[in-house]
């Protein structure tokens, strides 16, 4: 099993809808959680991170962490093109190194 | 904000040469670092974990005499390709975390160099 999945294919999405992404971890010791924007040729940049179970939500983001179910989700509100890149989910799992998923790409459609 | 870094941006080698690419941590202190490759379409694999004065950490099947890591100081790491081939080509990526460690901050990304070995 990966340490940090994202299965889900890319997601396109209408300008100004909500897209939704979704990550599984497999360390139940996870520390803390990450969503980083990267677009193509480029390198990632942070948008959120979490660590305690619920939703944090900044600007048009929302995360959201569920610790015992093992996930972590991220919400983009109001969808923009400059929305369109692939969206890193990574995780800490204590030993000081991020593991990364594979990424979901997003195109949002104007 | 925290600021990394990464030189050069982009560069093109013969086969058999050494590429060196460094990683600054700009506007705080850096204890670790690491060292991501990043191929077309795939996510970040990380390569090592670079320790101010101490050895790099590698992962599993990285060869750590062909990508030699150097972090000397809790400012500079840097990365050496050594005798480059073509499947080096990548794009690698670096990452400081600032000595600090708050959950959250640090695991601040370079703007990545674009390795091409021709």
């Amino acid at each position: 099993q990966k340490e940090v999945e994202q299965n889900s294919g890319p997601l396109s999405v209408p300008e100004g809808a909500i897209a939704s992404l979704n990550c599984t971890y497999s360390d139940r010791g996870s520390q803390s959680f990450f969503w980083y924007r990267q677009y193509s040729g480029k390198s990632p940049e942070l948008i959120m991170f979490i660590y305690s179970n619920g939703d944090k939500e900044d600007g048009r983001f929302t995360a959201q962490l569920n610790k015992a179910s093992q996930y972590v989700s991220l919400l983009i509100r109001d969808s923009q093109p400059s929305d369109s890149a692939t969206y890193l989910c990574a995780v800490n799992n204590g030993n000081n190194r991020l593991a990364f998923g594979k990424g979901n790409q997003v195109v949002v459609i104007p | 904000g925290a600021v990394v870094s990464q030189h050069p941006s982009w560069v093109i080698c013969k086969s058999g040469t050494s590429v060196k690419i460094e990683c600054r941590s700009l506007d705080f202190q850096a204890t670790t670092m690491f060292w991501y490759r990043q191929f077309p379409k795939q996510s970040l694999m990380l390569m090592a974990t670079s320790n101010e004065g101490s050895k790099a950490t590698y992962e599993q099947g990285v060869e750590k005499d062909k990508f030699l890591i150097n972090h000397a100081s809790l400012t500079l790491s840097t990365l050496t390709v050594t005798s480059a081939h073509p499947e080096d080509s990548s794009f690698y990526i670096c990452s400081a975390r600032d000595v600090q460690g708050a959950i959250g901050y640090g695991y601040t990304f370079g703007s990545g160099t674009r390795l091409t070995v021709v």
